[in-house]
């Protein structure tokens, strides 16, 4: 069973760049044909999908975040990464990494973690 | 991309069915049959009960059951049961190859 886990700080700055993680233990990001995708939830408000990476580096992103996010694959550390420029107060949300088993359907979870973007 | 429309609340009594819509576009919902469903409690990660708009994954139970019509798909849950009481998102893939999520509904049981 996959299982995925999102670590990265806190608490960041208005203007400054979210940097978060996604470590995957139990199978490699590099077996199958999956997409790993970030989402993300303000306290209570739905769901945002963030974006999503191949394992080949092919990238989605949601148009409205599309000229503030990076996501990144590392292989060997078996990660991925989510990086979102220039974040205001409404960035802050829990942050969720996940594995696409099927199209845009997540199929495994990170237990997620809350960002808040604050001086 | 606009976020899919769902019903904000839904409720309904131990033992009945109810059913949660989501609708979308000829360029999400109604375009692909590519549209998942999830459960998700206060404070826990959302959990996947039916992909690919009716295909349920290994462990959830066949009270839960997916269907599409144009742009609107749906959830029913038959034979309510406590536990069925979350919040429940509908998402689908869209003509410009990314994702896009419902609005969210409030499952009660009365």
């Amino acid at each position: 069973q996959v299982q995925l886990q999102e670590s990265g700080p806190g608490l960041v700055k208005p203007s400054q760049t979210l940097s978060l993680t996604c470590t995957v233990s139990g199978g490699s990001i590099n077996s199958g044909s999956f997409y790993w995708s970030w989402i993300r939830q303000p306290a209570g408000k739905g769901l945002e999908w963030i974006g999503r990476i191949y394992t080949s580096g092919s990238t989605n992103y949601n148009p409205s975040l599309k000229s503030r996010v990076t996501i990144s694959v590392d292989m060997s550390k078996n990660q991925f990464s989510l990086r979102l420029s220039s974040v205001i107060a409404a960035d802050t949300a829990v942050y969720y990494c996940a594995r696409e088993g099927g199209a845009i359907a997540f199929d495994q979870w990170g237990q997620g973690t809350l960002v808040i973007v604050s001086s | 991309q606009s976020a899919l429309t769902q019903p904000a609340s839904v409720s309904g009594s131990p033992g009945q069915s109810i059913t949660i819509s989501c609708t979308g576009t000829s360029s999400d919902v109604g375009g692909y049959n590519y549209v998942s469903w999830y459960q998700q409690y206060p404070g826990k990660a959302p959990k996947l009960m039916i992909y690919d708009v009716s295909n349920r994954p290994s462990g959830v139970s066949n009270r839960f059951s997916g269907s599409k019509s144009g742009n609107t798909a749906s959830l029913t849950i038959s034979g309510l049961q406590a536990e069925d009481e979350a919040d429940y998102y509908c998402s689908s893939y869209t003509s410009s190859s990314t994702g896009v999520f419902g609005t969210g509904t409030k499952v009660t049981v009365l």
